[in-house]
């Protein structure tokens, strides 16, 4: 276990809708991560926040967004979403430094 | 374009034998690097990570090699048992930054 919580564990829903997934981070751990992971793909990297600040985006599309609350949680926002947006959605935190990040069980986006 | 990359995306070995995961980079500015193990249905889990002042880090089983003239590491696993059998990815790391630029994986499967 890794001490990070992602909910929920699935999701189905349909194109142009919209989700909001969650991410509690181990205890202690300031910054949290956003990786997606599409088949056969290695995790790519979308956005970091840092106690509340993002602090480095990666190729994160405008119809995503995110952000970490006063207690730490964050959540990933996808908005309009299309077909290729299933896969595997990855949160991971770590005490500022990011050496090493440790990973949620990620969320599985299915779109129909 | 993939600067990290794992050529051989699946690979098996007899039990009690060495597991030896390659994984090459192209960006002689990445200057730590991390392998992860993932279980089916699980996160990505933290196994051994190496700085790029060092050319070699061992933990029990997991010593991961680095040759920066090549741009190469590896992952030797000795011995390997049956509960190695996963998806090993390689990942690496900018200096001062916290963005994992993952390789695509290489699946172990260590039969008896």
């Amino acid at each position: 276990d890794s001490g990070v919580t992602q909910t929920p564990k699935h999701l189905i829903t349909a194109t142009g809708q919209r989700v909001t997934l969650r991410c509690s981070p181990r205890s202690g751990d300031l910054s949290v991560y956003w990786y997606q992971q599409s088949l056969d793909q290695g995790l790519q990297f979308l956005i970091q926040y840092y106690n509340g600040e993002e602090r480095a985006k990666g190729n994160i599309l405008e119809r995503f967004s995110a952000q970490q609350f006063p207690d730490l949680h964050s959540e990933l926002n996808l908005s309009s979403l299309e077909l290729g947006d299933s896969a595997l959605y990855f949160c991971a935190s770590s005490v500022d430094g990011g050496r090493p990040q440790h990973f949620g069980d990620g969320t599985r986006l299915s779109i129909l | 374009d993939q600067q990290v990359k794992q050529n051989s995306p699946s690979l098996s070995v007899q039990e009690g034998r060495i597991s030896i995961l390659n994984c090459d980079y192209t960006n002689s500015m990445f200057d730590y690097f991390l392998w992860y193990k993932k279980y089916p249905a699980e996160g990505p889990t933290f196994l051994i990570s190496i700085s790029s002042i060092k050319d070699k880090n061992e933990d029990g089983r997991f010593t991961v090699f680095l040759n920066k003239s090549a741009k190469h590491l590896s992952l030797h696993i000795v011995p390997s048992q049956p509960g190695d059998s996963a998806v090993y990815f390689c990942a690496a790391l900018f200096r001062d930054t916290d963005k994992l630029i993952f390789g695509t994986g290489t699946r172990l499967q260590v039969f008896p």
